[in-house]
């Protein structure tokens, strides 16, 4: 079983729509991170979470550590958002070392 | 201010030939990790570093190995390539080793192993 699920794994939406990206966990976690990896293979990191929500520009990320799922929204979302969004999270107690990765979800925005 | 340098960006190896990916950072960061990423599959950490001279070992660390002489640098050598070991490679840092610090990955190097 992954430690790290996330859904859907493709998504395909029209210029303009709302998007919203899942990932759940089975472990304790210290902290979650969105990052984007755009077609050419570069990492970026978006968000670092620990709790509650995170804003940066059309790009808002939720967390709720009862329920162990986090939540990456895209408003207005654009063909310039069409990426691979990977959650990743670092086991409680652990260091960097210890992060565990899902598989990603692949957003295409069509004009 | 580059970053995470990742270098070569392509590369083309026989079986059981060496190389080494470098990696280079001029952020002054503590951590630095090697993972490779396999289609299906999330990043896997293959070695990391927490400080100059002190490395070890991550989930998938057979046929790698790293050191680091120096905060900028880390180098992962490949000692004798299989097949097996086709995928993209990515280098990351961060400020510290603790959870919850940014972390910063190069472009990737995407290895093919023939």
């Amino acid at each position: 079983k992954n430690e790290v699920e996330q859904s859907p794994q493709n998504l395909t939406a029209q210029e303009g729509e709302f998007i919203t990206i899942n990932c759940s966990y089975s472990v304790g976690i210290s902290a979650l991170h969105w990052l984007q990896q755009h077609p050419g293979g570069g990492i970026v990191s978006l968000f670092m979470l620990s709790s509650g929500k995170k804003k940066h520009g059309r790009l808002i990320a939720t967390i709720n550590i009862q329920e162990k799922h986090s939540s990456l929204h895209i408003t207005a979302s654009h063909p310039r958002d069409s990426a691979v969004y990977i959650c990743a999270v670092n086991l409680l107690g652990g260091s960097q070392g210890n992060l565990i990765f899902g598989k990603g979800t692949k957003l295409s925005v069509k004009p | 201010n580059a970053g995470v340098t990742q270098t070569p960006k392509f590369q083309v190896l026989k079986t059981g030939q060496s190389m080494t990916l470098q990696c280079a950072q001029d952020m002054n960061h503590e951590y630095m990790s090697w993972y490779r990423q396999d289609p299906g599959m999330g990043l896997r950490l293959i070695h990391y570093s927490v400080g100059a001279g002190i490395t070890d070992q991550g989930e998938v660390p057979n046929g790698y190995n790293v050191s680091r002489s120096t905060t900028e640098d880390f180098p992962l050598r490949l000692l004798s390539a299989a097949p097996s070991q086709t995928s993209v490679y990515f280098c990351a840092s961060s400020y510290g080793a603790s959870s919850g610090n940014t972390i910063y990955f190069g472009e990737g190097s995407w290895l093919t192993v023939v």
